[in-house]
């Protein structure tokens, strides 16, 4: 069963704008992280945050953690025509005994130039 | 620069026969899985393994099996094709958990049509 469930489940904005994508999960983690996939391809990891971490920054990603909520955003500043894929949230439950990692179903991102 | 290879990208295959998709990976991780990933259902594991010859089911199982002699090999075997494993799927690996980064490197994914 999925665990995370993303939000919106698909996105069009215009280049240069900001994308935020949602993700909500159901049980308690050890981490959570965010996924990219450009169509027909594999997954690429993009940033990973810990159950004890707030917010994360890497490049013009900015991911944000609150697990009283059990939720996670997923920011995108200054899209660029090149951001758009699908981005997937993805869990790692401590019951699963670190070999399972709990994907949603995605969002996709259409950027407009 | 780290590797996940499958070994077809596209595959088209008859209803019945015996189907085998090939994973390596070259970054010496324990845990391989394989994923398939069907539109608006997201990524469900069908079987992953921790360790040589050591493999767990994952979520939908039924109609596959998968062999780990190697470290680096994990194959993922379709018994008897059917239309409704007609799908994407994905193999990954990482690093074992618990306390460590447990990020995923995937493969490019191989495109499977039954018919």
């Amino acid at each position: 069963s999925q665990q995370g469930e993303e939000d919106p489940q698909a996105l069009s904005i215009q280049e240069g704008e900001n994308a935020t994508m949602n993700c909500s999960y159901k049980t308690s983690i050890n981490n959570l992280q965010w996924y990219r996939q450009n169509s027909g391809r594999g997954l690429v990891h993009l940033i990973l945050i810990r159950s004890n971490e707030r917010e994360k920054h890497s490049g013009r990603l900015r991911v944000t953690l609150d697990t009283s909520k059990k939720s996670s955003s997923l920011l995108i500043t200054a899209s660029r025509a090149a951001d758009t894929a699908s981005y997937f949230c993805a869990t790692w439950p401590p019951h699963t005994g670190g070999f399972k990692t709990i994907f949603g179903a995605g969002t996709r991102l259409f950027v407009k130039a | 620069d780290v590797k996940v290879t499958q070994s077809s990208r596209y595959l088209v295959k008859r209803t019945g026969e015996k189907v085998f998709l090939e994973c390596v990976q070259d970054m010496d991780h324990e845990n391989m899985f394989w994923y398939r990933q069907d539109p608006g259902l997201g990524l469900r594991l069908i079987y992953f393994s921790y360790d040589v010859k050591m493999k767990e089911k994952g979520d939908i199982p039924e109609g596959y099996s998968v062999s780990r002699e190697k470290k680096e090999r994990f194959s993922l075997i379709l018994e008897s094709a059917s239309t409704n494993q007609t799908s994407m799927y994905l193999c990954a690996s990482s690093l074992r958990g618990l306390g460590r980064n447990t990020e995923a490197f995937f493969g490019q994914g191989t495109r499977l049509t039954v018919v």
